[in-house]
């Protein structure tokens, strides 16, 4: 089966930078995905990563490596709307390749 | 466009009733998805459809059907609600399986 790692919950304050680790555990891996979701909210995609490296995508940038199971997202410039939770999620091959599995979240609080 | 719209967005059941949730999407989209969020346990996927008139189970799919008769509309069914059954029901569509475009959301509540 597959698991996901992430931290339950991060501070950071207002301008700085932050950075969400997601590990993860599966077979016939083809990428990770990363949404947001605001409280009350649905969740809204932010990025992809198939292949090693950084994806930047204006302040919020996602990593991934292959090799170590490992991948995160970086927001830059934090502002209060930032505030919400993060959630990784992997795509694979296990029965077909048209789900994602989630992680379970974590909650960003970005204070003044 | 509406993108991804749900209904209904608030629910109250007796243990033992059925009901039907809608979901509709008007972005032409091949994927779509049904999922379940709970307090501390991130979003997991019921049941999925990858094309008009296919279904197929996800990670929590007992006591749940799903019908995808037409391909903008994707129905999830409670044929005898349980307490358990108390969540946040979230659809999704896609042409992408890594990018979903998620619904609002409907909140149950089984008394």
């Amino acid at each position: 089966g597959q698991s996901l790692e992430q931290p339950s919950e991060v501070t950071a304050v207002e301008g700085a930078i932050v950075q969400i680790n997601c590990t993860y555990q599966t077979s016939g891996f083809y990428g990770l995905s990363w949404y947001q979701q605001h409280d009350g909210g649905a969740p809204t995609f932010l990025s992809y990563n198939a292949l090693d490296g950084l994806e930047e995508t204006g302040r919020f940038s996602s990593f991934l490596s292959r090799s170590d199971s490992y991948g995160y997202l970086l927001l830059q410039e934090l502002q209060m709307k930032d505030s919400a939770s993060y959630f990784c999620a992997v795509r694979d091959n296990t029965g077909t390749a048209s789900k994602l599995t989630f992680g379970t979240g974590t909650r960003l609080q970005v204070t003044l | 466009n509406a993108g991804v719209t749900q209904t209904p967005k608030f629910r109250v059941l007796k243990t033992g009733q059925s009901m039907t949730l809608l979901c509709a999407q008007d972005m032409n989209h091949e994927y779509m998805y049904w999922y379940r969020q709970d307090p501390g346990m991130g979003l997991r996927l019921i049941h999925y459809s990858v094309g008009e008139g296919t279904t197929a189970k996800g990670e929590v799919p007992d006591g749940y059907n799903v019908s995808r008769l037409k391909k903008q509309n994707f129905l999830l069914g409670l044929e005898s609600a349980a307490p358990s059954q108390t969540s946040v029901y979230f659809c999704a569509s896609g042409d992408r399986e890594y990018e979903q475009y998620f619904g609002p959301g409907t909140r149950l509540t089984v008394t």
